[in-house]
């Protein structure tokens, strides 16, 4: 079965660029999603196409996806961007995710 | 605004069948070209895709529950459902239902879930 691998946390301080990676065999083969989740909160699409935001998503969030690996980047983090990150992709009309990323602004 | 709620029993016991409603919001579940899925996130965990059936009734699962996972839809009340038969401890979590958005660059076509509910907590226990 198709797998999505991305490091279990980041850390970043508040202002600068946090990258989160996703590995997967020929993923840029493939389109990738981002989804952030805050605790208690339900997932919410950051990024779609491998690099469109959906109406709302502020533009200090990008994404792109080439090779085996898909990236999301967080400009000019800020606090309210700590939470969990989770990079998806279909693969033979099943949806599969990565483990998730903590990302900590600190 | 589209909006997605589920509903249904919060304890399963073990064997028995998990059976959740979503019920959505604001439009038509058969406007427009979507697929409706269910996924689930165990506490402390990532999320896992169940899987997901468009308005005309074709359903896509994960292999890993396909031989326990039966998910429906009616359009009339515009909700769609999900059951997860013998069911374990292993099967506890937050269970969410989201709205696929389907998108074409060509001959390919992409999906992304745009629209989540806010999940409900199932736990199977005795």
């Amino acid at each position: 079965s198709y797998e999505l691998t991305q490091p279990p946390s980041v850390s970043v301080s508040p202002g600068q660029t946090a990258s989160i990676t996703c590995s997967g065999d020929e993923l840029g083969d493939k389109y990738a999603c981002w989804y952030q989740q805050t605790p208690g909160q339900s997932p919410v699409l950051v990024i779609y196409q491998d690099s469109k935001r959906p109406s709302g998503i502020p533009e200090r969030f990008s994404g792109s996806n080439s090779g085996n690996t898909a990236t999301l980047t967080i400009s000019g983090t800020q606090a309210m961007d700590e939470g969990d990150y989770y990079c998806q992709a279909w693969d033979s009309s099943t949806a599969v995710f990565g483990g998730g990323t903590k990302l900590t602004v600190l | 605004q589209v909006q997605l709620q589920e509903s249904g029993p919060g304890l399963v016991k073990p064997s028995q069948t998990l059976s959740l409603t979503c019920t959505v919001s604001g439009a038509s579940i058969s406007s427009g070209t979507y697929y409706w899925s269910w996924l689930r996130q165990p506490a402390g965990k990532g999320l896992e895709w169940i899987g997901r059936i468009s308005t005309s009734g074709s359903t896509n699962y994960n292999p890993s529950l396909k031989s326990r996972v039966t998910i429906s839809v009616d359009t009339s009340k515009n909700q769609f459902s999900l059951k997860l038969s013998s069911v374990t401890a292993a099967d506890t979590a937050v269970y969410y239902c989201a709205r696929s958005t389907v998108g074409a660059n060509g001959s390919y076509y992409y999906y992304y879930m745009d629209v989540w509910g806010k999940g409900t907590t199932v736990t199977v226990s005795s």
